[in-house]
């Protein structure tokens, strides 16, 4: 299996822009996670989803931030519109089961807004 | 909610002696403790886990200590080497809810 798998790796863009991140989880798993990672604030939970569907979401800093999980094999994180203090690195992680399982991270988004 | 803190932020070791990494957490209901290692630039893997019906665990040089009366758990590494040297996290969380981190431990291995 190929793990978690991301996109982009790396992007840059202009406050105001739209980003889309997306993630492939590994086959079979069906908890799926967004998580935020800054050196302020270190890695936080953005939402949490299980059998595709949204099962907390509490994390999610505000409304410019939405998550969608269409099918078992997808999920996007969009930042709309996006801001400086968004810039940190968003790692998509998947685990069999529920989340009381160990969570496989993909390598990250590493994102800047500038 | 679950509440992890992480001790020390930072720990830095001389190549060959141990490092101990300790973690407290407040919801006694958490049964599920994995630690997980960041190299720089990377992402975060699993080096470890424990659950709450045993006491100890350990893998080569690595080994994970559970309090649950005092609800703590540490991380032990001994005969530490350069390629130790990376972020740490601990986590704790119940069989079916989230993973709660704790802040990290920046370890540094000097040789």
């Amino acid at each position: 299996d190929a793990g978690v798998i991301q996109s982009p790796r790396h992007e840059v863009t202009e406050m105001g822009q739209e980003v889309t991140l997306r993630c492939k989880p590994i086959s079979g798993h069906n908890s799926l996670f967004w998580y935020r990672q800054t050196m302020m604030r270190g890695l936080e939970l953005l939402i949490y989803f299980n059998n595709n569907v949204p099962i907390d979401d509490s994390g999610m800093p505000e409304d410019r931030f939405s998550a969608k999980m269409p099918n078992a094999s997808f999920s996007t994180l969009k930042i709309q519109p996006s801001e400086p203090r968004d810039s940190a690195v968003y790692f998509c992680a998947s685990s069999p089961l529920h989340s009381g399982n160990t969570i496989y991270f993909g390598e990250g988004s590493w994102l800047t807004v500038v | 909610g679950e509440n992890v803190e992480q001790h020390p932020s930072t720990l830095s070791v001389q190549e060959g002696d141990s490092a101990v990494i300790k973690c407290t957490y407040s919801d006694s209901a958490s049964n599920y403790f994995p630690w997980y290692k960041q190299e720089l630039g990377k992402r975060p893997q699993l080096i470890i886990d424990i659950r709450s019906n045993v006491g100890e665990k350990k893998d080569q040089r690595i080994a994970v200590t559970l309090n649950k009366t005092a609800k703590h758990f540490s991380l032990h590494i001994t005969e530490t080497q350069p390629e130790d040297s990376a972020v740490y996290f601990c986590a704790a969380s119940r069989s079916d809810y989230k993973l709660s981190f704790g802040a990290g431990t920046t370890v540094t291995v000097r040789a």
